[in-house]
This record gives structure tokens, C-alpha cells and sequence, in this order.
């Protein structure tokens, strides 16, 4: 079965330090991994996806995830927080082998940035 | 380009009402879902199509109908409106799982 933990329901950084938001997955084999933001009152947009590539993904806003198979782990980071970045973060998970539409997310980190 | 559209944008339903939220989207997606997001529980898979004519049941499905007769609609029925589906309800649509999805911007029911 599948499933996301995220550490941390919420995370506060000060503008211009690391931002380190945490995902671990639970999957029999190496799964698709989904990174998600979600400002206020919108939908969710993908900021970054693995899908068996390279093991450290690139995405949009400075944001990049490392792909660990040996700590079952796919944490985000940004080296610089902007105010911009205050949001909520949710990490999903799909099982490549199972049906299509198996995509499980985590409860969210919401990402606050103190000026 | 619209992208996934979602209606109504907010909605209050008494208990025992029924009521369709709209999904509409211009990408020619195949795969289509319907997720509620509660507080704390991050979102849910109710239904789910890979295809025109082609539904199934996710994770939360009771209290739900879906069909999917065109390639662009996927609506969401409440047949009979509970206090428990109280959520925002999020459209999603993918050309291929594994890229991602684009998400609607949300409906947010309230039921009394």
C-alpha cells in the first residue's frame, strides 16, 4: 500500500534561509513522487515530479527534491526563502504498477516566511 | 487555454439536497479525478476516469456518483447532501499520470 508522511504540519523560515520541507514514502517498489504547492484560496499547482530519472528534480520557483531510496525520502528545498514562497506544500505518491489514478498525497507542511 | 474549470466556486446545501459540481477541461485529458480536501487530512480520491465511458471508486467514494460521457466533462453528484461533506472539492486532469496533474481552482461546500 501507499502512502506519504509529512513532517511537520507547518514550517516558518526566515526570507532568505533554507527552506527544508520533509516527505517520506511507503511503497513496495520505486514509486512516482509529486511535489505540489497550494497558495491561498487556489488550486494545486506541480512544482516538481520523480519519476525514475535522475534522483536529484529540478522544478519551478528555485525548488529542487532528492530522491532517496536507501531513507524512503523525497524532501524539498529551496537554498533562499522569498516571501512568495508562503504556501502549503503537499507530497504525493503514485505506485507506477498499480491503476492509474492511485495518487496519494501526505497531510501538507504550510510554509510560513517571516520577513 | 482554460485549463480545468471548476462550478460552482462556492455552494451552501442543506442536508438531504442534492446537486452536481461542474468539471470541465480543454486539454483533451484522458484521466480525470475528483479529490475533497479536509483540514488536516490532506486530499482524497473519491473517483476517477482514465477515459470517455470509463468511471471508478477511489479511496472515499460513498455518497458520490460520477459519469463521463464526454472526454472534457467529468461532473460530481451528491445525491443526498450530509453534514460530513462539508469540503473543498478539487478537479484534477492529466494527459499521463506519471507527468502530474492540473488542478481546478476548487469548489467549497458547505453543508448545513
Amino acid at each position: 500500500a501507499q502512502s506519504v508522511t509529512q513532517l511537520g504540519s507547518h514550517v516558518s523560515v526566515s526570507e532568505g534561509a533554507l527552506v527544508l520541507l520533509r516527505c517520506n514514502y511507503s511503497s513496495s517498489v520505486p514509486p512516482y513522487l509529486f511535489w505540489y504547492v497550494q497558495y491561498p484560496n487556489q488550486g494545486l499547482q506541480l512544482l516538481l515530479k520523480y519519476t525514475s530519472a535522475a534522483t536529484l528534480v529540478k522544478g519551478i520557483n528555485g525548488f529542487e527534491a532528492e530522491f532517496k531510496k536507501s531513507e524512503t525520502s523525497f524532501h524539498l528545498t529551496k537554498p533562499s526563502a522569498h516571501m512568495s514562497d508562503a504556501a502549503e506544500y503537499f507530497c504525493a505518491v503514485r505506485d507506477p504498477q498499480t491503476g492509474a489514478n492511485n495518487l496519494f498525497f501526505g497531510t501538507g507542511t504550510r510554509l510560513t516566511v517571516i520577513p | 487555454n482554460a485549463g480545468v474549470t471548476q462550478t460552482p466556486k462556492f455552494q451552501v446545501l442543506k442536508t438531504g439536497q442534492s446537486m452536481t459540481l461542474q468539471c470541465a477541461q480543454d486539454m483533451n485529458h484522458e484521466y480525470m479525478s475528483w479529490y475533497r480536501q479536509d483540514p488536516g487530512m490532506g486530499l482524497r480520491l473519491i473517483h476517477y476516469s482514465v477515459g470517455a465511458g470509463i468511471t471508478d471508486q477511489g479511496e472515499v467514494p460513498n455518497g458520490y456518483n460520477v459519469s463521463r460521457s464526454t472526454t472534457e466533462d467529468f461532473p460530481l453528484r451528491l445525491l443526498s447532501a450530509a453534514p460530513s461533506q462539508t469540503s473543498v472539492y478539487f478537479c484534477a486532469s492529466t494527459r499521463d499520470p506519471a507527468g502530474g496533474y492540473t488542478f481546478g481552482s476548487g469548489t467549497r461546500l458547505t453543508v448545513v
